[in-house]
């Protein structure tokens, strides 16, 4: 069935350490991923992107690694700061229905200062 | 989230009453997406919409949901004879197309919540 799932519900780090966020997904005809931060009561904001043709993409502060061999997408996050705490949902979409986003259960982040 | 306008932000039924939320898209936007938070997990599809066509319901549920999307106005995802369990954050999303392969085309509206008592 569809499944995008997370090993760690919560993951609490030191400001200015880096931080990893993972994300398993089970279906092998996945091709587009997306990482999304969501602060209390707001809607998901995009973070960055990676099709399935690439195994790394980088932005600014961020990184996405993604694996199909076992079938993992990870989020790196460059000195985090207590700005990035939130929750983070990985979502991938597929070819025949590229418009819909399944999303897993999502990390919470906590930067100690 | 620019743009995406949802209302009412927080609404408050007595089970069995309706529940109307509605979204407004991004100018320029034709396609919109219904999802459903429930708490401390992740979003789930409902719908797929154009103006005045539903193209995927698949992740709506088969009795008291409903959603459109009028050639005029808003979106809106109704819900019938509410019961404790639609209780749920529920927000839109609006690209300009229904291809959206870069996931920084599909916005996401701050969310309408939910709460039946």
């Amino acid at each position: 069935g569809e499944s995008v799932g997370l090993h760690l519900p919560t993951l609490s780090v030191q400001e200015g350490d880096n931080s990893i966020i993972n994300c398993a997904y089970s279906n092998s005809a996945s091709d587009y991923f997306i990482w999304y931060k969501q602060e209390s009561g707001k809607g998901p904001q995009f973070i960055i992107d990676i099709r399935s043709n690439m195994d790394k993409r980088q932005g600014q502060r961020v990184t996405v690694l993604l694996n199909k061999t076992v079938k993992h997408l990870s989020l790196q996050i460059a000195a985090t700061q207590p700005g990035d705490s939130a929750v983070y949902f990985c979502a991938e979409t597929r070819m025949d229905s590229s418009y819909k986003l399944i999303f897993g259960s999502g990390t919470r982040l906590l930067v100690r200062p | 989230n620019a743009g995406v306008m949802q209302n009412p932000r927080h609404l408050v039924r007595r089970r069995g009453q309706e529940a109307r939320l509605r979204c407004s898209p991004m100018k320029g936007h034709s396609h919109v997406y219904w999802y459903r938070q429930l708490p401390e997990e992740g979003l789930k599809f409902m719908v797929y919409l154009q103006k005045e066509n539903i193209i995927d319901e698949s992740g709506m549920p088969k009795e008291r949901f409903s959603a459109e999307f009028p050639k005029e106005g808003p979106s809106i995802l109704r819900i019938q004879q509410v019961v404790r369990g639609d209780s749920a954050a529920y927000f839109c999303a609006s690209s300009p197309n229904s291809v959206p392969r870069n996931g920084n085309t599909i916005y996401f509206g701050e969310g309408s919540w939910l709460t039946v008592v």
